[in-house]
């Protein structure tokens, strides 16, 4: 049973254009959410997080947007650069309930930008 | 300050043999959660540490093990390795207080088991 789903394996975009990554979750518990990006062999990097309460945080280049009705969130990046091809987790937790230290995560998309 | 950092990086191991990696998380923090990562099921949450008490604990075997000590470091073990063991094993930390908060993860350390 996948909680947390990235329908999408890969992407690619064109330098300078928007890139954006979709992300949907089946847990109504889930209060908060979380967009990692990694390189191979290395740990994912925290990029952005948002709360159940907030249906969008910003930060520089990189939106989330949250859905709650739909059960649907997307990181959009503006521009892309070639520096941001990486595999991209999305990732979701029930902050409040005492399990959030349990990250579930999505299988990930592979974003290619292209120079 | 310094992230979150793993050790050993690379490790081989055959069949049967048991492993323990470490980790030892960002200063301050007081929880320490281990995944595994493959390319079959993905990045997946082994258990978590916090004050040296096991906290919360995903759907592996016994075989995977772990402790926490009084620093916050934290150390996994698996026993009686099989092959499906090899993946990437990541540790991370956050502050552990409850509520919202953002777990930030070390570089992994990649296992082999033949």
């Amino acid at each position: 049973d996948q909680q947390v789903k990235q329908n999408s394996p890969s992407l690619s975009v064109q330098e300078g254009r928007i890139s954006i990554l979709n992300c949907d979750y089946t847990n109504s518990m889930f209060d908060y959410f979380l967009w990692y990006k990694k390189y191979p062999a290395e740990g994912p990097t925290f990029l952005i997080s948002i709360s159940s309460i907030k249906d969008k945080n910003e930060d520089g280049r990189f939106t989330v947007f949250l859905n709650k009705s739909a059960k649907h969130l997307s990181l959009h990046i503006v521009p892309s650069q070639p520096g941001d091809s990486a595999v991209y987790f999305c990732a979701a937790s029930r902050g409040y309930t005492g399990a959030n230290s349990k990250l579930t995560f999505g299988k990930g998309i592979t974003l290619s930008v292209r120079p | 300050k310094a992230g979150v950092t793993q050790t050993p990086r690379y490790l081989i191991k055959t069949r049967g043999q048991q492993v323990t990696l470490s980790c030892s998380p960002i200063s301050g923090h007081r929880s320490v959660s281990w995944y595994q990562q493959t390319p079959g099921q993905g990045l997946q949450f082994l258990f978590e540490y916090f004050s040296e008490t096991q906290r919360n604990k995903g759907n592996f075997p016994g075989r995977f093990s772990g402790r926490q000590f009084s620093n916050s470091r934290s150390e996994m073990n698996v026993s009686t390795l099989e092959l499906g063991d090899s993946a990437l094993y990541l540790c991370a930390s956050s502050f552990g207080q409850g509520g919202q908060e953002t777990q930030y993860f070390g570089p992994g350390t990649r296992l082999l088991v033949l």
